[in-house]
Order: structure tokens, then C-alpha cells, then sequence
């Protein structure tokens, strides 16, 4: 079983329209990440979270804790919002160093204009 | 300078030839992280240096070898690799030791094993 789990994992929107990805994860985390990744592309880092939310431009992140969920929502989304959006999460630092992140499938997003 | 510098971004080699990925960030962090990337699959971990130091290696085959010359600066060096080692392959870094560090990713260096 995959510890991080996206859906959907692909979605098709039309220029304009609201988009939420929903990611759940069933270990205990440091902090959940939403990434980004264009075709061909490298990652971009959209948000770091640990309780709350966050907001940048038309991008929202939600996570509850408890629930181990969390949600990256996309305003008036555009064209050039199409990318793969991937929710990966940081494990408690047991050890007191890095581990790297661990990541979902990701969700393959298109929106057409 | 808040970026993670890769290259070459494009790579082709023959099995037989050994080549070099290089890794560049000057942002102070001190953890750096090699991923690789299939088409169309999430990132797999390779290695982990902390403090310049290899902490963590999942199982690479040892035609990846890793080095951290400096706090600032990753390598990884390819010997005999084989065509399934085509992939996208990704550096990273963080902070250690905050209980939420950000990563930065580089672009990735595009390899293709012919």
C-alpha cells in the first residue's frame, strides 16, 4: 500500500473552472509538500505545510492533520496551470537527519482554454 | 542565489563509457539528494548526503556512484550503465535538522543509455 495516495490522476478542466487535488497519506509526517512538474520538466516546490493553509497568487493548500488530508486548490485556472501536481510528504526525523520525501502518483492536469 | 544548478540538462552515452552528473547549490543547505525519474512515475530516492556525508543509499547498483565533494557541490558518476537507466535524473536540497525544511529541486539531467 502507497503511503501517499492523490486523486484524481488525471483531471481535464476548462480555462476558468475551480480545481481541487486531494491528497491522503497514513503515516505520521514532519510536513506534506505540493510540487509541480511541467513535461520534460523539473520540480518546482509549490508549498511546504504542517497545519493550516497557504496561499500564493491563485494557488490554495489545505491540510488537516488529523485527518491526514490535505488539498492544493487552483482559482481561475489557465493553460499554463497544465502540469503534473504531486503531493509527497517528509517522515519525522527518527533519526535526526534527512530522509528525502515520499511521494504520491501525482495528477496529470490539463486545462483547455 | 536560491537555485539548484544541474548539468549537463541532456546526456547521451554508450554502456561502455563512463560520464558524470553534476550538482551545484549555494543556499547553505546541508543535505543533498539524488532522485531518478521514469517517464511518467513519481521520483525514486537514490542517495542522501548529510553534512556531506552519505547517509542514506536505497539499494542503488553500485554503476551509480555518488560523491560530495563540498557542502556545496554532488556528483554522481555513471560506469556501465545499461539503456533501463534512461530516466530524468534529479538533484535536490534541504536543511536539516528544522522540523519543516523546504526542498529545492534542480531541473534534471535528461539521460539517454544507448
Amino acid at each position: 500500500k502507497n503511503e501517499v495516495e492523490q486523486s484524481p490522476q488525471n483531471l481535464t478542466a476548462q480555462e476558468g473552472e475551480f480545481i481541487t487535488i486531494n491528497c491522503s497519506y497514513s503515516v505520521g509526517i514532519s510536513a506534506l509538500h505540493w510540487l509541480q512538474q511541467h513535461p520534460g520538466g523539473g520540480i518546482v516546490s509549490l508549498f511546504m505545510l504542517s497545519s493550516g493553509k497557504k496561499k500564493h497568487g491563485r494557488l490554495i493548500a489545505t491540510i488537516n492533520i488529523q485527518e491526514k488530508h490535505s488539498s492544493l486548490h487552483i482559482t481561475a485556472s489557465h493553460p499554463r496551470d497544465s502540469a503534473v501536481y504531486i503531493c509527497a510528504v517528509t517522515l519525522p526525523p527518527w533519526g535526526g537527519g534527512a530522509d528525502g520525501l515520499t511521494f504520491g502518483k501525482g495528477t496529470h492536469l490539463i486545462i483547455q482554454p | 542565489d536560491t537555485e539548484v544548478t544541474q548539468t549537463p540538462k541532456h546526456l547521451v552515452m554508450g554502456m561502455t563509457n563512463k560520464k558524470s552528473l553534476k550538482c551545484e547549490q549555494h543556499m547553505g543547505h546541508r543535505a543533498m539528494y539524488w532522485y531518478k525519474q521514469k517517464a511518467k512515475k513519481p521520483p525514486e530516492l537514490m542517495f542522501v548526503y548529510s553534512y556531506e556525508k552519505l547517509s542514506i543509499n536505497e539499494s542503488v547498483p553500485s554503476r551509480f556512484s555518488p560523491e560530495c565533494p563540498n557542502s556545496s557541490l554532488l556528483n554522481l558518476h555513471l560506469h556501465a550503465l545499461q539503456p533501463e537507466d534512461s530516466a530524468l535524473y534529479l538533484c535536490a536540497s534541504s536543511q536539516i535538522y528544522l522540523a519543516n525544511y523546504g526542498y529545492t529541486f534542480g531541473s534534471g539531467t535528461r539521460l539517454t543509455v544507448v
